[in-house]
């Protein structure tokens, strides 16, 4: 919702850019990781996963890259367009014989005409 | 069209009453979750069921109750044992043994 991006880091990027998103996860067990998008008011998105077994995974105009050694995730979105204007987070799954994620609390990306 | 459905969007009670938010999803999904977001904070998970007439708690269930009689409709229920009910609630289905959860629209809940 609306309130729900008050006090989240933003990232402005002009229109046409790359912008990259990044993510710190907590567990080095996790082994599964999506990104989402969500736009004010709305629900979340799925836009990308990646799984622990892999560096990097491409979408169109998006990639997620991930450095285990680090424990770090990023989004990167090529070409940034105005309707890419929203917060993004990422979850990661701990294998725990259940589908329980931990959710970060996201970046809001603003894009500049 | 598929998806999940919650409604209302905007929900205002007192405080001491109790609220039922609806989810429904028509994506034969079995598995269903409700979460809560705060500003400045991730999503946390309340409930989750992964088949009909069984529930589990999650993070917070705290002050809370779901139930799963159906596997296309799994309502939450805020009562006045919930200390801060004031937020944004989402819930979530994914087909079983499945990373992907889809999100519905969210209820922004306001208790005054």
């Amino acid at each position: 919702g609306e309130s729900v991006g008050l006090h989240l880091p933003t990232l402005s990027v002009q229109e046409g850019d790359n912008s990259i998103i990044n993510c710190a996860y907590s567990n080095s067990a996790s082994d599964y990781f999506i990104w989402y998008k969500q736009e004010s008011g709305k629900g979340p998105q799925f836009i990308i996963d990646i799984r622990s077994n892999m560096d990097k995974r491409q979408g169109q105009r998006v990639t997620v890259l991930l450095n285990k050694t680090v424990k770090h995730l990023s989004l990167q979105i090529a070409a940034t367009q105005p309707g890419d204007s929203a917060v993004y987070f990422c979850a990661e799954n701990i294998p725990s014989g259940t589908y329980k994620y931990i959710f970060g609390t996201g970046t809001r990306l603003k894009v500049l005409a | 069209d598929g998806g999940i459905t919650q409604s209302p969007k905007y929900l205002f009670r007192k405080e001491g009453q109790n609220v039922t938010l609806s989810c429904e999803q028509n994506l034969n999904h079995d598995a269903m979750y409700w979460y809560r977001q705060d500003p400045g904070q991730g999503l946390r998970l309340i409930y989750y069921s992964q088949i009909v007439n069984d529930f589990q708690k999650g993070d917070i269930a705290e002050g809370y109750s779901v139930s799963r009689e159906k596997k296309e409709s799994f309502p939450l229920t805020v009562t006045s044992a919930q200390k801060n009910p004031t937020a944004f609630y989402l819930c979530a289905s994914s087909l079983a043994d499945s990373y992907e959860q889809y999100f519905g629209p969210g209820t922004r809940l306001t208790v005054t």
